[in-house]
């Protein structure tokens, strides 16, 4: 089975709040991981990564938090906007292996 | 999209043929990949490759062949088309270089198998 999941397939949002993103993880020997942003239609897009020895990482508008005690993963995105609508995915990759494994996605719907 | 292209976009075909998918890519990156995308699975890694005629066989490879003769193309070949086979196709390259492990996808190529 898959190593990688999310918490829940869909998430609904209202235009300003702020969106939380969850994977949990089975893999303790993951280095890195990853989260994509998929749009209707289009192939998925890379938005941040953090490295297994960190705990927090922020880029614009959006923050991933790890928690290796617990195998979580969480991509914060700050005042969700309409064009933050798509599916998001978390994936893993060990060590030197040149593989992803993706979860299944979470289906972000912001509301106006 | 990081240059790169799939063809084709859509196709229909029927079960038992041969269907090959073409992935394009203009930037000379050594890795690309094959990823099909189902409802419920997300995106499953078919075969990929490190440079040319360097392939290897990802999760979900029974059934599938790919080439790369030469850097840009990385072909995938089902080899007679089930149903099953009916999903979203990806290609996607990983650029060198680079200290994060990001992949670029192409756009897609929907494939149904009548």
């Amino acid at each position: 089975g898959e190593s990688v999941g999310l918490h829940l397939p869909t998430l609904s949002v209202q235009e300003g709040d702020n969106s939380i993103i969850n994977c949990a993880y089975s893999n303790s020997a993951s280095d890195y991981f990853i989260w994509y942003k998929q749009e209707s239609g289009k192939g998925p897009q890379f938005i941040i990564d953090i490295r297994s020895n960190m705990d927090k990482r922020q880029g614009q508008r959006v923050t991933v938090l790890l928690n290796k005690t617990v195998k979580h993963l969480s991509l914060q995105i700050a005042a969700t906007q309409p064009g933050d609508s798509a599916v998001y995915f978390c994936a893993e990759k060990e060590g030197n292996d040149y593989k992803l494994s993706f979860g299944a996605g979470t289906t972000v719907t912001v509301r106006a | 999209d990081a240059g790169i292209t799939q063809s084709p976009r859509h196709k229909v075909t029927e079960t038992g043929t041969p269907v090959t998918l073409r992935c394009h890519q203009t930037e000379n990156h050594r890795y690309m990949y094959w990823y099909r995308q189902d409802p419920g699975h997300g995106l499953r890694l078919i075969h990929y490759s490190y440079g040319v005629k360097d392939t290897d066989k990802g999760e979900v490879s029974d059934g599938y062949s790919v080439s790369r003769s030469k850097t840009e193309d990385f072909l995938l070949t089902l080899e007679s088309a089930t149903s099953s086979q009916t999903s979203v196709y990806f290609c996607a390259i990983r650029p060198q270089g680079r200290l994060t492990y990001e992949q670029y996808f192409g756009p897609g190529t929907r494939l149904t198998v009548t």
